[in-house]
C-alpha cells in the first residue's frame, strides 16, 4: 500500500513537444506529491509539488495535474527542451502517523528531448 | 543559501568493511533523512532525523544506523558491509511544516562502492 507506480519508464519527446509522465498511489493517507528531476551524477532536484486540495499547478513549463477519485497524478512539461533530459521521479508522503515526511518514491522515468 | 553538502562524494570499501557517511543539511534545517538509491530498487528511505533524535526509520538492517549533531549535521554509518550496499547515499534537508519533512533538499550524494 505504500507504492507509487510510475509509467513510462523511458520517455523521447521531439524539442518543443510536450512530454507527460504519470503515477499512481494507493495509501489514500498520502498528502503531498512532490516531483524531482535529477542528472547524471547530481542528487533529485525537487521541480514542483501539489497537495490533494487542488488538481493542478503550474510553475513555467511544469504543470501537475492530480485526480484524487482516481488516485493518479501526473508531470506534464509543455515545450520540452534538451536541457529537460533527465530522470524525473515523483513521489508521495503523507504527514500522519510516524511519517514524519517520509517520501515514498516512484521507479523514475528516463526523458531523453531530441533536438 | 549553501546547499545541502555530503562528504566524501565516492568511497571504495571491502566487503566486512563499515563506513561513515556525512551530511551538512542547509543552514537553518533541522530535519535530515537519508535515502538510498540503487538502479535495481530505486529511492528507498533509510532514516530521518530531528533534533538529534531518529523519528523514523526505513525497512533496512540494522547495520545500517546514523545520527545527528546539534548544529544538525547528520552522520550515516554501515558496519559489515556487503557487496549489495553499493549504492549513491543521499542526504537531503528540510524545514518542518508542522513537524512534518515536506519540501526535502537533496545533496549531490555519496557513491559507495563496495568490493
Amino acid at each position: 500500500q505504500q507504492q507509487v507506480k510510475q509509467s513510462p519508464q523511458s520517455l523521447i519527446v521531439q524539442k518543443g513537444g510536450i512530454s507527460i509522465i504519470n503515477c499512481a498511489y494507493e495509501n489514500t493517507a498520502f498528502d503531498y506529491f512532490p516531483w524531482y528531476q535529477q542528472f547524471p551524477g547530481k542528487g533529485p532536484a525537487l521541480l514542483i509539488a501539489i497537495r490533494p486540495d487542488v488538481s493542478e499547478k503550474k510553475e513555467g513549463r511544469f504543470t501537475i495535474s492530480f485526480n484524487k477519485s482516481a488516485k493518479q497524478f501526473s508531470l506534464h512539461i509543455m515545450d520540452s527542451q534538451p536541457g529537460d533530459s533527465a530522470t524525473y521521479f515523483c513521489a508521495a508522503s503523507q504527514a500522519g502517523g510516524t511519517s514524519y515526511g517520509k517520501l515514498t518514491f516512484g521507479q523514475g522515468t528516463i526523458l531523453t528531448v531530441h533536438p | 543559501k549553501a546547499g545541502v553538502t555530503q562528504t566524501p562524494r565516492y568511497l571504495i570499501k571491502t566487503r566486512g568493511q563499515q563506513v561513515t557517511l556525512s551530511c551538512s543539511p542547509i543552514s537553518g534545517h533541522r530535519s535530515v533523512s537519508w535515502y538510498q538509491q540503487t538502479p535495481g530498487q530505486g529511492l528507498q528511505f533509510l532514516f530521518e532525523y530531528f533534533s538529534e533524535t531518529q523519528r523514523n526509520k526505513g525497512n533496512f538492517p540494522g547495520r545500517f544506523s546514523g545520527r545527528q549533531f546539534s548544529n544538525s549535521r547528520s552522520e550515516m554509518n554501515v558496519s559489515t558491509l556487503e557487496l549489495g550496499d553499493s549504492a549513491l547515499y543521499l542526504c537531503a534537508s528540510s524545514l518542518l511544516d508542522q513537524g512534518v519533512a515536506r519540501e526535502q533538499y537533496f545533496g549531490p550524494g555519496t557513491r559507495l562502492t563496495v568490493t
